[in-house]
């Protein structure tokens, strides 16, 4: 596609629900990334897919937050039993296989997830 | 801990002001140093830089290097009203994935 695309675009859910957010990365893009921003805050890491390697999920908060891409493309990201701490924008990020120091990421829009 | 500070947090100037915008580092293994400008939800890449004293420049906006000292600034000229923004500095390092360490960010208002 012309960029990276996530969806829904905004989410509103109870607490103690699950909720699933997804990406679409730019097409041919190898690596995707998940962040989290929440309000007044820089970006925080949270996922990172390259290719058909094993994530690096370093960022995780809680094992509450999962993720998976399936087929090297699509990207879900899952929060079980939400919590309120959890509202944020969740940011997805796609970079292409690079050639020597080519880091750029391009962002998707974004999901604002609040959790009352 | 990789650790990225911005500053100033916020800054209000008017219309053909000068702004300059300060990033410092802390990082393991330092790759390169990248600057984006959100609006509202996507930041959306300004800059990359690798190298010391070599200043990337792009309309108004220009950026530089220090790997010495250990910190970037990004300049912006001649402001315009759409240059309000929240302006990011994120650090890739060797670390596996070229994962991003993000700063705080700077909030700057341009009034016309």
């Amino acid at each position: 596609g012309a960029g990276v695309s996530q969806s829904p675009s905004n989410k509103v859910t109870e607490k103690g629900k699950d909720v699933e957010l997804r990406c679409d990365p730019i097409s041919g893009h190898t690596a995707l990334y998940w962040y989290r921003q929440s309000l007044g805050q820089g970006l925080e890491f949270l996922i990172y897919f390259q290719g058909n390697s094993a994530p690096d999920k370093s960022g995780l908060p809680s094992d509450r937050f999962s993720a998976e891409r399936t087929g090297g493309s699509v990207s879900t990201l899952t929060i079980q039993r939400t919590q309120q701490e959890d509202s944020a924008v969740y940011l997805c990020a796609s970079s292409g296989p690079g050639t020597g120091d080519s880091y750029e990421q391009y962002f998707g829009p974004g999901t604002r997830l609040t959790v009352t | 801990e990789d650790k990225v500070v911005q500053s100033p947090l916020s800054l209000v100037v008017h219309e053909g002001d000068t702004v300059t915008l300060n990033c410092s580092y802390e990082v393991t293994n330092f790759r390169s140093l990248l600057w984006y400008k959100q609006e509202k939800k996507a930041p959306t890449f300004l800059f990359m830089l690798t190298s010391s004293g070599i200043e990337k420049k792009s309309g108004r906006l220009s950026s530089i290097l220090d790997k010495k000292e250990l910190f970037s600034i990004l300049n912006i000229t001649a402001t315009q009203t759409g240059d309000s923004a929240v302006y990011l500095c994120a650090v890739a390092t060797k670390a596996a994935g070229n994962k991003l360490t993000f700063g705080g960010g700077t909030r700057v208002l341009v009034k016309p």
